[in-house]
């Protein structure tokens, strides 16, 4: 778990605005997840991606984006399009064998104000 | 696609007695069930797995049982104690090119009391 960082802890942003949530591993995992969490709820899968440069859509990817330009760093920018942001955002990461565990990031915690 | 439900959604019970949680799932193509713990505000942490081709695993005052044919799983923990106090998750996996995507049930809230 500690090879993976997520920043900011804490963001507020305003209504309308763009903000990118950022996830970075040392791990050397090939896969990475996106999940968001609400007050009472599980976790549902936003995006997920494989390997670099090929990402796919989760359960809520709806006013989501996602890249994945190095193995190590797979951003998550939620758009003006999400309607309700506010969520505790968490990364995960996983090796690529045939089963294996999904490790999670800190999490950020994103207000919309 | 997989759908994980969690019972109770809340468990209060007394230091050193035992807890339960139960899951079930709706796809038998499912291979792989990990149950999370997570503390308030903290990322949720890996404390049992259990694989399909296993029935039972256990670990210290942990424990995992898996039913295939009925497609649920549970965890048990005995003598349980104050720091056990958390919310709990259960996933299931789908096997194939699933690409790991874990589906979790909604969590139960378990509350240890001195």
């Amino acid at each position: 778990d500690g090879g993976i960082t997520q920043s900011p802890k804490y963001l507020f942003r305003k209504e309308g605005q763009n903000v990118t949530l950022s996830c970075e591993q040392n791990l050397n995992h090939d896969a990475m997840y996106w999940y968001r969490q609400d007050p009472g709820q599980g976790l549902r899968l936003i995006y997920y991606s494989q390997i670099v440069n090929d990402f796919q859509k989760g359960d809520i990817a709806e006013g989501y984006s996602v890249s994945r330009e190095k193995k190590e760093s797979f951003p998550l920018t939620v758009t003006s399009a999400q309607k309700n942001p506010t969520a505790f955002y968490l990364c995960a990461t996983r090796t690529s064998g045939i089963i294996d565990t999904q490790y999670f990031g800190p999490g950020t915690r994103l207000t919309v104000l | 696609g997989e759908n994980v439900e969690q019972h109770p959604s809340t468990l209060s019970v007394q230091e050193g007695d035992s807890a339960v949680i139960k899951c079930t799932y709706s796809d038998s193509a499912s291979n792989y069930f990990p149950w999370y713990k997570q503390e308030l505000g903290k990322r949720p942490q890996l404390i049992i797995d259990i694989r399909s081709n296993v029935g039972e695993k256990k670990d210290q005052r942990i424990a995992v049982t898996l039913n295939k044919t009925a497609k649920h799983f549970s965890l048990h923990i005995t003598e349980t104690q104050p720091e056990d106090s958390a919310v709990y998750f259960c996933a299931a996996e789908l096997g194939g090119t699933s690409y790991g995507k874990l589906t979790f049930g909604q969590g139960t809230i378990l509350t240890v009391h001195p």
